[in-house]
Formats: structure tokens, C-alpha cells, sequence
């Protein structure tokens, strides 16, 4: 069956300290892949998206994510986080023919300390 | 423009009872899909709905159904409630096409006791 990994469950890290965050999905055929954000209290919130085209895709907020497909890839990365940044981050695959059908991750909690 | 609006917000139910929520889209988006959140099972895919007819499903018992009106709203409804579906139930809607990501709303916080 099709399912994404994210290799990590909790990060601590400083503000300022750059952030990658991994996800590795199972499918061979074609994708559109999502980072999702989900602020404490507040509902799942797009990050960023790829499609195709330029496998290196910016989202809001300065985040981005490269999309490496002999590796089934797309990690996230933010150079410098900030403590607003603390949430919990969530890797989603849409397969092609899936219709809207999302498979996430089981997500990443991330907490900056000032 | 508004964005997805699910009700209740929250909900206590018993074991053995049944529970409706509901979801009302952003205005133009045809496609509805429902997610099951959980601590142990993170975000699992329930369903999806388009132009009234269920085009998706998960892996969920028959318990689950759902429908989705001609005005794209859209409700879910769980029968013989059980202590794990406690869970946060969030509605997404979409257009259609390729590009097209999904809008969450903020979900409805079940409890079964």
C-alpha cells in the first residue's frame, strides 16, 4: 500500500537554527506532494506544494522543500526558524488518479525555543 | 472569502450512539473530502465527495458514510459509536483540475464515552 514516512517525530531546536525536515513516500507513479502546517489550535494549513516543473518549490513564511524523485523525496527546509515556527509539520502525497484523496505523513512536532 | 466551516465544534457522545457532523465548503469548491485525526493513527483519509457522489473511500468500516447536498455541503455520520472513534474529524474542500490543493476546516473534536 502507499504510505509517506517522516523520519522524524519531535524536533527541539533554537531560534535561529536551520530546519530539514525529511519525507519519503512509497508509490512509483506520478504525484503531487504537500507540506502542510498545523499552529496549536488553529487547522491544517498549506506550506507549499509541487506539482511539477522546478523541483525546487518556495512556500510561505520562508519555507521550501526539494522534491528528488529517484529518492522519493521532499524534504523541507527553512534556514533560520523562529519560535513562531513551533507546530506540527505533516508530508502529504496525492497519487495521480486518486482524485483528492490525501496520504499524510504521520507528522512532525517542531518546538523552537527562544 | 470564508473559508471551510465545520459544526459542531465539539461533541460528547455515548457508545452505541450515532453522531452527523457537518461541513459547508468554501463557495465554488465541488469536491469535499473528510479526514479522521488521532494521536496513534495521525490523519487518515475517510472519504471524498463530488457532485453529490462519494469518488474516494477509505479504509473505514461501513459504520462511516457520508453524503454531500447539491450546494456542495457536505455531512459525515458515524452509527453505533465506539471509545476509538474519539477523534478530531477534519472536512477539506477542493476545486477540481490539475493544481488544485486542499482547504482544511478546523475540524470537529468527537468524543465517544
Amino acid at each position: 500500500a502507499q504510505s509517506v514516512s517522516q523520519h522524524n517525530h519531535h524536533v527541539i531546536l533554537s531560534e535561529a537554527a536551520s530546519l530539514e525536515l525529511g519525507c519519503n513516500y512509497s508509490y512509483g507513479g506520478t504525484v503531487n506532494l504537500f507540506w502542510y502546517v498545523q499552529y496549536p489550535g488553529q487547522h491544517l494549513q498549506l506550506l507549499l506544494k509541487y506539482f511539477s516543473g522546478d523541483p525546487l518549490v518556495k512556500g510561505i513564511k520562508g519555507f521550501e522543500a526539494e522534491f528528488i524523485k529517484s529518492k522519493f523525496s521532499f524534504n523541507l527546509r527553512k534556514p533560520s526558524v523562529q519560535w513562531s515556527d513551533t507546530a506540527e509539520y505533516f508530508c502529504a502525497v496525492r497519487l495521480s488518479g486518486g482524485y483528492n484523496k490525501l496520504i499524510f505523513g504521520a507528522g512532525t512536532r517542531l518546538a523552537v525555543h527562544p | 472569502k470564508a473559508g471551510v466551516t465545520q459544526t459542531p465544534r465539539y461533541l460528547i457522545k455515548t457508545r452505541g450512539q450515532q453522531v452527523t457532523l457537518s461541513c459547508s465548503p468554501i463557495s465554488g469548491h465541488r469536491s469535499v473530502s473528510w479526514y479522521q485525526q488521532t494521536p496513534g493513527q495521525g490523519l487518515q483519509f475517510l472519504f471524498e465527495y463530488f457532485s453529490e457522489t462519494q469518488r474516494n473511500k477509505g479504509n473505514f468500516p461501513g459504520r462511516f458514510s457520508g453524503r454531500q447536498f447539491s450546494n456542495s455541503r457536505s455531512e459525515m455520520n458515524v452509527s453505533t459509536l465506539e471509545l476509538g472513534d474519539s477523534a478530531l474529524y477534519l472536512c477539506a474542500s477542493s476545486t477540481t483540475g490539475e493544481g488544485t490543493e486542499a482547504f482544511f476546516g478546523q475540524g470537529t473534536r468527537l468524543t465517544v464515552v
